[in-house]
């Protein structure tokens, strides 16, 4: 079974710091890793989507990175703002079964 | 955003009724899931579909049923709700089984 950890839990930043994320799991033979945002009560919003042969993906200031070898994702969020503030989660896919994390919650201090 | 409508979004319903939430897409996407957001669990995948009238099992489906009658509606019925029932559900799409996957905005359903 696919288990999916996230390390820090919760992260406090101040404004302007580059940060990384990680995401670690347990089975490599996964077809994509994903990461997503959560607000407060809201959904998920996609933010990148790393297939398994591909090493990273790139959006604006987020960038992730993927060794399935290690069983290892990083998201690398740079110049963070407050805006950036929320619940970051990422899923390792299988066939049409995501495997969540618990997420790590990122404050940005203005 | 993605054109992913789930339906209620809150509801408040007692232990032993019938409850039915609706997920609706304009995508056109072929697989849509039901997830369950926990304190302490995170998401949790219940039963997804893989076209009109195909679904499967996820992770906790015990309790759980679903249908899809047609592309666009993915619906997930609670036989009998129970207070371990109480969650936010939420709805995915995507257009195969490893691409990316989009998510609804969520339904809060509480059992009492």
């Amino acid at each position: 079974k696919q288990e999916v950890t996230q390390i820090p839990a919760a992260l406090s930043v101040p404004e302007g710091e580059n940060l990384v994320l990680n995401c670690s799991f347990t089975d490599s033979a996964i077809y994509n890793l994903q990461w997503f945002r959560q607000d407060p009560g809201k959904g998920l919003t996609s933010l990148l989507l790393i297939q398994s042969s591909q090493r990273e993906q790139t959006s604006g200031r987020l960038n992730a990175s993927l060794d399935k070898s290690s069983g290892r994702s990083t998201l690398y969020i740079a110049a963070s703002q407050p805006g950036d503030s929320a619940t970051y989660l990422c899923a390792a896919g299988g066939a049409a079964d995501m495997r969540f994390g618990a997420g790590t919650r990122l404050t940005v201090k203005p | 955003d993605a054109g992913i409508t789930q339906s209620p979004r809150h509801k408040v319903t007692e232990t032993g009724t019938p409850v039915t939430l609706r997920c609706h897409q304009t995508e056109n996407h072929r697989y849509m899931y039901w997830y369950r957001q926990d304190p302490g669990h995170g998401l949790r995948l219940i039963h997804y579909s893989y076209g009109v009238k195909d679904t499967d099992k996820g992770e906790v489906s015990d309790g759980y049923s679903v249908s899809r009658s047609k592309t666009e509606d993915f619906l997930l019925t609670l036989e009998s709700a129970t207070s371990s029932q109480t969650s936010v559900y939420f709805c995915a799409i995507s257009e195969s089984g490893d691409t990316e996957a989009f998510f609804g905005q969520g339904t809060r359903l509480t059992v009492v």
